[in-house]
């Protein structure tokens, strides 16, 4: 019954390698976010995708993309891997509508680790 | 840009003492503040919100404030106790473009037995 789950929740990988890591909401919500924490627990919006379409595009390397294949779902693939892109990524999801719209429900982290 | 500052970047209190927690945004266009603790090795969870139309919400041993004119929201934890040990992030949502939430750079609060 979770509501927000990501998946790996750990991933270790070389330099250069293309990795992707996958995001579900069962809660019905519209929107969906990819947030990265870094080792200073600094929280950053990278992307925000309503209803597969991409509203929120921060400035992130090329590298990163994201994919909406349904509301439920927004994954994110990051190639040719870098040293600095290691840090937890969170995937939160919100409601658009209803009295607990403003709400964000962040998924379990997936702790990207490059060596 | 928006930009939300967070103070202090760690706390130390003893416990049963009270702990304040203070954010200040520059997006005048914010118009909901949520508070998240994040325990170690854990996703950042939601424990209070407040909407631009209250000055105040309380849930318990919880209360966030917040001041429109001056930019300014609070947390406040009164009774504190070992398991509010946490990471606290303030946050500010924009009405303005797409919506979005900027978090505060965090507050290690550390209750003391």
């Amino acid at each position: 019954d979770t509501a927000v789950s990501q998946t790996p929740k750990y991933l270790v990988t070389q330099m250069g390698n293309d990795k992707s890591i996958k995001c579900e909401q069962n809660l019905g919500h519209d929107t969906m976010y990819w947030y990265k924490q870094d080792s200073k627990k600094f929280l950053k919006i990278m992307f925000s995708y309503n209803n597969k379409e991409l509203i929120i595009n921060e400035t992130v390397p090329n590298r990163f993309s994201p994919k909406s294949p349904d509301k439920a779902h927004l994954n994110l693939h990051i190639n040719s891997l870098e040293l600095g892109d290691s840090a937890v990524y969170f995937c939160a999801s919100r409601g658009t509508s209803g009295g607990r719209s403003y709400e964000q429900y962040f998924g379990p982290g997936t702790r990207l680790t490059v060596t | 840009g928006e930009n939300v500052e967070q103070h202090p970047s760690t706390l130390s209190v003893q416990e049963g003492d009270s702990a304040v927690i203070k954010c200040t945004y520059s997006d005048s266009a914010s118009n909901y503040f949520p508070w998240y603790k994040q325990e170690l090795g854990k996703r950042p969870q939601l424990i209070i919100d407040i909407r631009s139309n209250v000055g105040e919400k309380k849930d318990q041993r919880i209360a966030v404030t917040l001041n429109k004119t001056a930019k300014h929201f609070s947390l406040h934890i009164t009774e504190t106790q070992p398991e509010d040990s946490a990471v606290y992030f303030c946050a500010a949502r924009s009405t303005s473009g797409t919506y979005k939430y900027i978090f505060g750079t965090g507050t290690r609060l550390k209750v003391l037995a």
